[in-house]
């Protein structure tokens, strides 16, 4: 099966900087690969996803990039704010077609933390 | 608003107890998830609904036993739980079983006594 590492556990910036986030996986099927931002208290929010017939998608602040080769994908946010603090889950996601679902495997999660 | 709800929000519970969780989907989709959270893993997927059916028990202990009226409502019915069982339930829903964003309800927190 899917198994997707995502590293730092935890990234502490300052307000205004760049933050990098990123996740590798092993199955070459796989072919869709959202992020999730997941404030205290609530469940996870997907903030963008991006899948395999792209190499880069952009959301305002928010980037996501994917390297099909070396089988990783990165999540950069700019101009970071106090309010981007949050734990962040990258996940992947096989599909083949047909009667199969496209099942979602997470990373472990990056605490992000933004200081001003 | 996610347009998933999940209650009850927290929920509190003795091993001998039964109990179950409820998730309501507002989106119009059409297939429907329950993740288990726990502190320092990754969201673990437990079942998948797609039009009311069962698609996926991903090794799922009895003790957990899913149920799926129709395609706005699932619900997760609990009896005699393990204290390992204590964790944030998240539902999730998407358009289709495919590839599709899937999106989540602010979760059940659940302690076992």
């Amino acid at each position: 099966g899917e198994n997707v590492e995502q590293h730092p556990s935890t990234l502490s910036v300052q307000e205004g900087d760049s933050a990098v986030i990123k996740c590798t996986y092993s199955d070459s099927a796989s072919n869709y690969f959202p992020w999730y931002k997941q404030e205290l208290g609530k469940g996870p929010q997907l903030i963008i996803d991006i899948r395999s017939n792209v190499g880069e998608k952009k959301d305002q602040r928010i980037a996501v990039t994917l390297n099909k080769t070396a089988k990783h994908f990165s999540l950069h946010i700019t101009e970071t704010q106090p309010e981007d603090s949050a734990v962040y889950f990258c996940a992947a996601s096989p599909f083949a077609g047909g009667t199969s679902y496209g099942k979602l495997t997470f990373g472990q999660g990056t605490i992000l933390t933004v200081h001003p | 608003e996610t347009g998933v709800t999940q209650t009850p929000r927290h929920l509190v519970m003795g091993m001998t107890n039964k109990k179950s969780l409820k998730c309501e989907q507002h989106l119009g989709h059409n297939a429907m998830y329950w993740y288990k959270q726990s502190a320092k893993k990754p969201l673990e997927l437990m079942f998948v609904y797609s039009l009311e059916e069962r698609v996926e028990n991903n090794s799922v202990p009895s003790r957990f036993s899913p149920e799926c009226p129709n395609s706005s409502h699932l619900f997760l019915h609990l009896h005699t739980l393990q204290p390992e069982d204590s964790a944030l339930y998240l539902c999730a829903s998407s358009q289709d079983r495919g590839p599709w964003p899937q999106h989540f309800g602010d979760g059940t927190r659940l302690s076992i006594l």
